[in-house]
């Protein structure tokens, strides 16, 4: 079945430094979508990729998604504290037709010192 | 807008129990997910609705957990009997359609403890 996996696992920066987290399946994804947890919290929604190539920036967060539609990334410029939590790529294999079912990444979970 | 409703928001219960969850999605929504999500890792995709209908339940434990959405609205996803490794927040959530461009709500989740 579909993997996703995302590298690395965990992150500790000083606020003010940049943060860059990379998404990887091993099937053709249909859009790639990013999700951030707070400590305690759920997945909320941050954005969504479907063409390939594609580059979104959202402020300081910059995602991009690969040429060939099986790797993305998350870049954050100069990290604040209101940043921490951990950021999961999700993605419907290009294969489940209309099924799009939603698979997450493992995720890497950010610390930002202060 | 009203948020996706889960409840009980905790559980804890000893193992060879049984437990049920509640989800009730965000008006309108037709596509219901459920995942398991141990400490520290990703949400895995336990079971998928469109509207009433099962789209994926390949990564549900058939034997021991089973989910409904009797009337394409709420669902409940029940767990008989629990194993320890059954520990884990049980997340539910809905989107519009399941199709690129829909994003999913997740709902607070509940955290289930069997000891």
């Amino acid at each position: 079945g579909q993997q996703v996996m995302q590298i690395p696992q965990y992150q500790h920066v000083q606020e003010g430094e940049d943060f860059t987290t990379y998404c990887n399946s091993s099937t053709t994804l249909s859009n790639i979508q990013w999700y951030k947890q707070r400590p305690g919290g759920h997945p909320v929604f941050l954005i969504q990729l479907v063409k390939s190539g594609e580059v979104k920036k959202q402020k300081r967060l910059t995602f991009q998604f690969g040429e060939a539609k099986k790797n993305s990334s998350l870049h954050i410029t100069a990290t604040q504290t209101t940043d921490v939590g951990t950021y999961f790529c999700a993605g419907p294999p290009l294969s489940s037709g209309s099924a799009r079912q939603l698979t997450f990444g493992s995720g890497t979970q950010l610390t930002v010192l202060p | 807008e009203a948020g996706v409703a889960q409840s009980p928001r905790y559980k804890i219960i000893e193992k060879r129990q049984s437990v049920a969850f509640w989800c009730n999605p965000i008006s309108g929504h037709a596509t219901l997910y459920w995942y398991q999500q141990i400490l520290g890792q990703g949400p895995k995709l336990l079971i998928q609705f469109q509207n009433n209908g099962v789209v994926d339940d390949s990564q549900l434990p058939k034997d021991r957990f089973s989910a409904e959405r009797l009337k394409g609205v709420d669902s409940t996803l029940k767990i008989q009997p629990a194993k320890l490794e059954d520990s884990a927040v049980y997340l539910c959530a809905s989107s519009l359609v399941a199709r690129a461009g829909t994003e999913a709500f997740f709902g607070q989740g509940t955290r289930l403890t069997v000891v």
